[in-house]
This record gives structure tokens, sequence and C-alpha cells, in this order.
């Protein structure tokens, strides 16, 4: 089976801090992402990688970065945290082929 | 938008009734896929259809597809308190898959 896995499932972080979260696949995907969660607003793609050292930005990359340096790990980075980054970050990864995803089991990140 | 979108926003059943949420969308599909997300975890795939099928089986779950109506529906028979989540049907980009709020299914034992 596949696993993905987010480094932790809550964090709480103070204004301005400096956040990583990690996600690691075990299935050798080419094609890893961040997204986050937010009700009403449903699931928003902040950064993808289909390669290591390879980034695209998503939908909302404003106030991220992320780093790929192992084909197996795909960390986002939370540059100086700020309270409206409050919310739920879910990492997935696919194959080249890109229809279908595999979730890790979330971050729920409050910032304080 | 190029989401998917899930209708009803929410849903609730007893226990052993077929359960029913459809999905719109809005640009030519190569496929459509179906995930389900329970409270507070993180999203797990649960069928894919192709654009030239029209229906798809899993176990309980009963996919159709209707390209001339970009739309699909998600039957789940014989419900459980277990199938109590989110269901998606995420559009496929360039790039990604483009999610909506999908619909919350709630099965009340």
């Amino acid at each position: 089976d596949v696993k993905v896995t987010q480094s932790s499932r809550y964090l709480v972080k103070r204004t301005g801090e400096k956040v990583f979260l990690e996600c690691v696949q075990d299935m050798d995907h080419e094609n890893m992402f961040w997204y986050r969660q937010d009700p009403g607003l449903g699931l928003r793609l902040i950064y993808f990688s289909y390669d290591v050292k390879m980034k695209e930005k998503g939908d909302i990359p404003e106030g991220y970065s992320v780093s790929r340096e192992k084909k197996e790990r795909f960390s986002l980075i939370l540059e100086s945290a700020s309270t409206n980054q409050t919310s739920m970050y879910l990492c997935a990864s696919s194959q080249r082929d890109r229809e279908t995803q595999y979730f890790g089991p979330g971050t729920r990140l409050l910032v304080l | 938008s190029q989401q998917g979108e899930e209708d009803p926003q929410a849903l609730s059943i007893q226990e052993g009734e077929n359960a029913t949420m459809n999905c719109s969308y809005k640009t030519s599909i190569n496929n459509l896929q179906w995930y389900r997300q329970n409270s507070g975890r993180g999203l797990v795939h649960l069928i894919l259809i192709r654009s030239n099928e029209r229906e798809k089986h899993s176990g309980r779950l009963r996919v159709t597809l209707d390209t001339s109506k970009k739309s699909s529906s998600l039957l789940i028979t014989a419900s459980r308190a277990a199938d109590t989540a989110s269901y998606f049907c995420p559009q496929t980009g360039a790039n990604n898959l483009f999610f909506g709020t999908g619909t919350r299914l709630t099965v009340i034992p």
C-alpha cells in the first residue's frame, strides 16, 4: 500500500515563527503536492513538485515555500507564520500520470 | 472555476439506506475520480471512471458518468456508520486536481 506520512498531526506556532511541515512517501512517486483545506473553501493547492529540486506554484503560494531535495520528501515552509495560515495542511503524491493522488493524514496547524 | 462541484452539500441517512451524491464539472475530462475524507483526516481515493465508461462498480460503490451532461453520481448501497465522511469529485487539470467543498454524508446508526 502507498504510504504518505506527515511529520505532525497537530502543531501550534506563534506569529512570526518559521514553520516546517514534512511529508514523506514510500512509493517512489514523481509528483508531490501540498494543499491547505479550510471550511467552505475546499482544498487549495499551494505548491507541487514533479521531480527532485523542481517546484511549481499552485493557486495560493504566497507566504509559503517548498523544498524537494530527495524524491521521497517534500517540505512546506512557512517563512513567517501568520494567523491566516491556521489551517489543515494535506500532502499528497502521485505517479507521473497524475490521475490518482495519495494523501497523508494531514497536519492541523494553529498559529497564535 | 475548474473544480468539481458536489451536490448536495450535506446528506443524512439511516444505516442500511442507500446514499446518492452528485458531481458536476465544467470542462471536458479524460477521467473522473471520487475521494472520501473521514473527519479531520486525509483523503482516500475510492474509484476512477474513464470518460469512455458509463458505469463502474467497486464493492458497495457504484459510479456513473454522463459526459454529455458533465455529471457523475456516486451511489453507496447498504450504508454503514463508517461511511460517514465527506466525498469529493475533483476535476483533473493540467497539473493537478481541483477539489470542491464536497458532500458531507452522515449515516445514523
